[in-house]
């Protein structure tokens, strides 16, 4: 079983949609959770950093994270065809020492539709 | 800034040549990543730095590959002998401690390998 799990889809909504992105996790230790957002033929871009459990909100953009369940959700309200795009959620235990491995899920593959 | 420049943006080989991949993060951040991506693995870290210092090489796949960080403007990464399998996209990123699960990725380095 892989540390990080994330439903490849690919994910069709319609424009206005709302959307929800979920990864779930093994390693109780894991303390930042983030989620990225990947266009096609691009580098990964930062879109949503949380510490620890509950929700941040920014935006359009609603990041949760469940520690008790191991289990992390992004939601897009009012999607937009601009969106569309690659979403991966990574995770790390990080503290004062030195590791600044992340653990990255596979990535959802989502298309809204105008 | 320009953000993390990466070279070449594509790069056809053929199988046994040698291939370089480049890397300029942004000035001022003190950590240095290469990542490869790949549709059935994800992103996967080969090897990161710290003030130009290799601290984790563990993800680096085999003695084919080496990298190095000459001084705190440039990184390179070296495949030699290249070979189909690692044909992928390869990323630099860079990251400021103490954020440094905040990555700034290049446009990536996509290899293909004949």
């Amino acid at each position: 079983q892989k540390e990080v799990e994330q439903d490849p889809g690919p994910l069709s909504v319609p424009e206005g949609a709302i959307v929800s992105l979920n990864c779930t996790y093994s390693n109780s230790a894991f303390q930042y959770f983030m989620w990225y957002r990947q266009y096609s033929r691009k580098g990964p871009e930062l879109l949503m950093y949380t510490y620890s459990s509950g929700n941040k909100e920014d935006g359009r953009f609603t990041a949760q994270v469940d520690k008790s369940s191991k289990y992390i959700s992004l939601f897009i309200r009012d999607s937009q065809p601009s969106d569309s795009a690659t979403y991966l959620c990574a995770m790390s235990d990080y503290n004062a020492g030195n590791n600044r491995k992340l653990i990255w899920g596979l990535g959802t593959s989502l298309a809204v539709n105008p | 800034d320009a953000g993390v420049i990466q070279s070449p943006r594509h790069e056809v080989t053929e199988m046994g040549q040698e291939v370089t991949l480049r890397c300029k993060p942004i000035s001022g951040h003190d950590y240095l990543f290469w990542y490869r991506q790949t549709m059935m693995r994800g992103l996967e870290l080969l090897i990161y730095f710290n003030n130009n210092v290799p601290i984790d090489d563990s993800g680096m796949p085999e003695d084919r590959f080496s990298a190095k960080m000459p001084n705190a403007s440039f990184s390179t990464l070296k495949i030699q002998p290249s070979e189909p399998r690692d044909s992928a996209v390869y990323f630099c990123a860079s990251s400021l401690a103490p954020g440094a699960n905040v990555l700034t990725f290049g446009a990536g380095s996509r290899l293909t390998v004949l």
